[in-house]
């Protein structure tokens, strides 16, 4: 399975856009690009997923590197409700397993 | 619309106990996940099912662990005789088909004394 890499921990003040990177160098054609997210005590929320095109939806952008190696989870205007470990995971076409990794814990600053 | 449930949301066990963890999911959902989160660790697949049909069960322990989704009622996921290293969240999650996102409940804490 192809994996992703993504830095441990990050911080933002509130209200400012984050931008979370995730490299995925050995991606092949059929893996898609997800996104979830998990606040403390809760279970993990999917948050946007994408294949090549880049996507929006009203929780936030997923922007992939023309090569598909690197991808950025983009929230726009960063809230305390957004504080939560935020996993990037490929998913192969057909496949329905999730492999979660460490994720990054991102703090939000008042 | 409610979101896929999971009850109880804590549960104590002691050594030699069986433990039963019910999952709901969403409507109109016929797929059903389990995963494990050990502590300090991300999630792992355990078992993929469908109404009346086990389709993966790759992801689950060879002894004492069972699951079921019977054609009414919640998915059940059954451990016999836990041990201590059976403490650790247990998350369900519920799709609309196979290749959907999958949306995961709050997940019950399983603590064994």
């Amino acid at each position: 399975d192809a994996k992703t890499t993504q830095p441990n921990s990050m911080e933002s003040n509130e209200e400012e856009p984050v931008h979370l990177p995730c490299n995925h160098s050995t991606i092949s054609g059929t893996d898609y690009i997800h996104w979830y997210r998990q606040l403390p005590s809760q279970g993990p929320e999917y948050v946007i997923h994408g294949l090549t095109s880049n996507v929006n939806n009203r929780m936030a952008s997923l922007a992939i590197a023309e090569d598909r190696k690197s991808s950025t989870l983009i929230l726009h205007r960063a809230t305390l409700r957004d504080a939560a470990v935020y996993y990037c995971i490929l998913r192969r076409a057909g496949s329905y397993q999730l492999t979660f990794g460490k994720g990054t814990k991102l703090s939000v600053i008042p | 619309n409610a979101g896929v449930m999971q009850n109880p949301r804590h549960l104590v066990r002691r050594r030699g106990q069986e433990a039963r963890l019910r999952c709901s999911p969403m409507k109109g959902h016929s797929h059903v996940y389990w995963y494990r989160q050990l502590p300090e660790e991300g999630l792992k697949f355990m078992v993929y099912l469908q109404k009346e049909n086990i389709i993966d069960e790759s992801g689950m322990p060879k002894e004492r662990f069972s699951a079921e989704f019977p054609k009414e009622g919640p998915s059940i996921l059954r451990i016999q005789q836990v041990v201590r290293g059976d403490s650790a969240a247990y998350f369900c999650a519920s799709s609309q088909g196979e290749e959907q996102p999958q949306h995961f409940g709050d997940g019950t804490r399983l603590s064994i004394l």
